[in-house]
């Protein structure tokens, strides 16, 4: 098992330019979340889907889209990149059990630089 | 809007000493769950706590969830340079499948040998 995967690694943008950032797991998970850290704010949910054709908003969703089109898939699209959206962001998966006491298994995250 | 805070921001400490980090909110939460996290890496489930007062063990690191279930604390016996990184807790609000986890701003935690 590969687990939660997230390409890019790294990427620069400039102010204005869109990306999409590919995260998949192969854990067969029915969740799956995208968050941003920043320093001294933890990480915040900005987009989850519980399922495939299943998305909702988290905590910070401006400026960010998703789609679940496979439950393997979850991409996150930044429409129009701001210097606001420098950040670390991780993709998140876990089971459709009892959510308090399933474990979040996290990629390596993706770190993105907008100037 | 529910808030963690965790105390201290950052640790450093030599190696042997004994540490506390404290999870604090006013909020009643479903579970608590502490992180770590190396730098360039995703977050690592280390535990999870889920009865008020509950107290479990991993190692040299006991977790133990407040009474109220509102707060942690993270204690590290004897620590070692392998302990350095950013441990994080993480509050569950609400059970069914689409229940959030709250996470507050993380300890960074050096240890020196």
């Amino acid at each position: 098992n590969a687990g939660v995967t997230q390409t890019p690694k790294f990427q620069v943008l400039k102010t204005g330019q869109s990306m999409t950032l590919q995260c998949a797991q192969d854990m067969n998970h029915e969740y799956m979340s995208w968050y941003r850290q920043d320093p001294g704010m933890g990480l915040r949910l900005i987009h989850y889907s519980v399922g495939a054709g299943i998305t909702d908003q988290g905590e910070v969703p401006n400026g960010y889209n998703v789609s679940r089109s496979t439950t393997e898939d979850f991409p996150l699209r930044l429409l129009s990149a701001a210097p606001s959206q420098t950040s670390v962001y991780f993709c998140a998966s876990r089971r459709a059990g009892y959510f308090p006491q399933e474990t979040q298994y996290f990629g390596p995250g993706t770190r993105l630089l907008v100037l | 809007t529910q808030l963690l805070e965790q105390s201290p921001q950052f640790l450093s400490i030599q190696e042997g000493e004994n540490l506390t980090v404290y999870c604090n909110s006013s909020s009643v939460f479903s579970s608590l769950q502490w992180y770590r996290q190396e730098p360039g890496e995703g977050p690592v489930l280390l535990v999870t706590v889920v009865t008020g007062g509950e107290v479990k063990k991993l190692k040299r690191l006991t977790f133990q969830f407040g009474d109220a279930r509102k707060d942690s604390s993270l204690h590290i016996t004897a620590a070692q340079p392998g302990d350095t990184g950013l441990y994080l807790c993480a509050g569950a609000v609400g059970t069914s499948n689409t229940g959030k986890l709250i996470f507050g701003q993380g300890t960074t935690l050096q240890v020196k040998p």
